[in-house]
């Protein structure tokens, strides 16, 4: 089992660009999330799935888009990249928000 | 606003003392959770406690839940400097979401 895996582990963008953070898993798991870490502000919820087809928001949503079309992926999509969204981002998934969550190893993305 | 809040915020003590870090909640739970981050690495599950229990071990650590209170903590017994990191407490809120606090930085000194 790979478990949770994110690409890319760096990226830098100009403000206004677009891309994607990769996210899957190989674990069946149906609960997948997103969290972005930043200083002093442990980890915030941007948005989660609680399965295929299904999304819905967490505690900062702004900015970001996400889709769940498989079981496996679960991309978060940043469509106009602003200096704020500056922050490590982490992945995880889990049987339920209930159960242990499995994250993986991270994204650590700047804005300039 | 978070769900779970920890204190203190960070914690600094030597090789073979205990640690305790504790976390407050605001609503009613399911279970509680207890992750580990060490630094720049994904976070990793310690220990989950249930709604119906008041403590559980595993190895060095200790948990204790007290839901009259809305309040839990972890103990690290006879620490290690392998056990620098930092520790994180969670709890689904009432929409079904699991909310991290915003965690305990722990040094373990040599």
């Amino acid at each position: 089992n790979a478990g949770v895996t994110q690409t890319p582990k760096f990226q830098v963008l100009k403000t206004g660009q677009s891309m994607t953070l990769q996210c899957a898993q190989d674990m069946n798991h149906e609960y997948m999330s997103w969290y972005r870490q930043d200083p002093g502000m442990g980890l915030r919820l941007i948005h989660y799935s609680v399965g295929a087809g299904i999304t819905d928001q967490g505690e900062v949503p702004n900015g970001y888009n996400v889709s769940r079309s498989t079981t496996e992926d679960f991309p978060l999509r940043l469509l106009s990249a602003a200096p704020s969204q500056t922050s490590v981002y982490f992945c995880a998934s889990s049987y339920g928000s209930w159960y242990e969550q499995y994250f993986g190893p991270g994204t650590r993305l700047t804005v300039t | 606003s978070q769900q779970g809040e920890e204190d203190p915020q960070a914690l600094s003590i030597q090789e073979g003392e205990n640690a305790t870090m504790n976390c407050s909640y605001k609503t009613s739970i399911n279970n509680l959770q207890w992750y580990r981050q060490n630094s720049g690495r994904g976070l990793v599950h310690l220990i989950l406690i249930r709604s119906n229990e008041r403590e559980k071990h595993s190895g060095r650590l200790r948990v204790t839940l007290d839901t009259s209170k809305k309040s839990s903590s972890l103990l690290i017994t006879a620490s290690r400097a392998a056990d620098t990191a930092s520790y994180f407490c969670a709890t689904e809120d009432q929409g079904g979401k699991l909310i991290f606090g915003q965690g305990t930085e722990l040094s373990v000194k040599p």
